[in-house]
């Protein structure tokens, strides 16, 4: 699976949109992009993924470049809930391993 | 609706004492994963199972043994507990071969060996 970097550490305010980068310039062209986070003392919490196309959920934006090789994700309206530790993850989904690789992720801080 | 439900959510236990983590999902999932996260750290994955009947290693599957009772159940063994297996333990599943489908996880057991 494809490495990603993430930035180590991001302040949002409340209300504001939380824009979250991700780099992941060897990603293969059957690899997904993958969202997850993990509040604090929780397991991970499944928000959005995508393969090539931007996707929108209840939860959030993803957006891909065209050439697939970074990605954002966007919290429209951060709340202080959104507190958390931010994981970028690509994989490809029919492997018969299906690991997640998680790295050490974005620790999103939502202030008021 | 519960998904992937982890018993017990915490534990304490002596140096060399046996105890089996138990995970079950309803999702009708195929393949389930036991993750352990230490402080700081993300998760590195024990063991897996694909579908029923099988069972396999992942990163760091020493101290540890798996029973994938049926399709829902996957549980954890530690037979002789050890310091270093101090940690919170994640179990997840997922329906595999499904394009894009999500890992989902549940909330944890969380270990402590004296």
């Amino acid at each position: 699976d494809a490495k990603t970097t993430q930035p180590t550490s991001m302040d949002c305010a409340e209300g504001r949109a939380a824009n979250l980068p991700c780099n992941h310039s060897t990603i293969s062209g059957n690899e997904y992009v993958y969202w997850y986070r993990q509040i604090h003392s929780q397991g991970p919490q499944y928000i959005i993924h995508g393969l090539k196309n931007n996707e929108t959920n209840e939860m959030a934006s993803l957006i891909i470049t065209e050439d697939r090789k970074s990605s954002t994700l966007i919290l429209p309206h951060a709340t202080l809930r959104d507190t958390a530790v931010y994981y970028c993850i690509v994989r490809v989904t029919t492997d018969s391993w299906g690991k997640l690789q998680f790295g050490a992720g974005t620790q999103v801080v939502v202030t008021p | 609706n519960a998904g992937v439900t982890q018993t017990p959510k915490f534990q304490v236990l002596k140096t060399g004492q046996s105890m089996t983590l138990q995970c079950a999902q309803d999702m009708n999932h195929n393949s389930m994963y036991w993750y352990r996260q230490d402080p700081g750290m993300g998760l590195r994955l024990i063991y897996y199972s694909a579908s029923e009947g099988t069972t396999d290693k992942g990163e760091v599957p020493n101290g540890y043994n798996v029973s994938r009772l049926n399709k829902r159940e996957f549980s954890l063994r530690l037979e002789s507990a050890a310091p270093s297996q101090t940690s919170v333990y994640f179990c997840a599943s997922i329906l595999q071969g499904a394009r894009g489908q999500p890992q989902h996880f549940g909330d944890g057991t969380r270990l402590s060996i004296l």
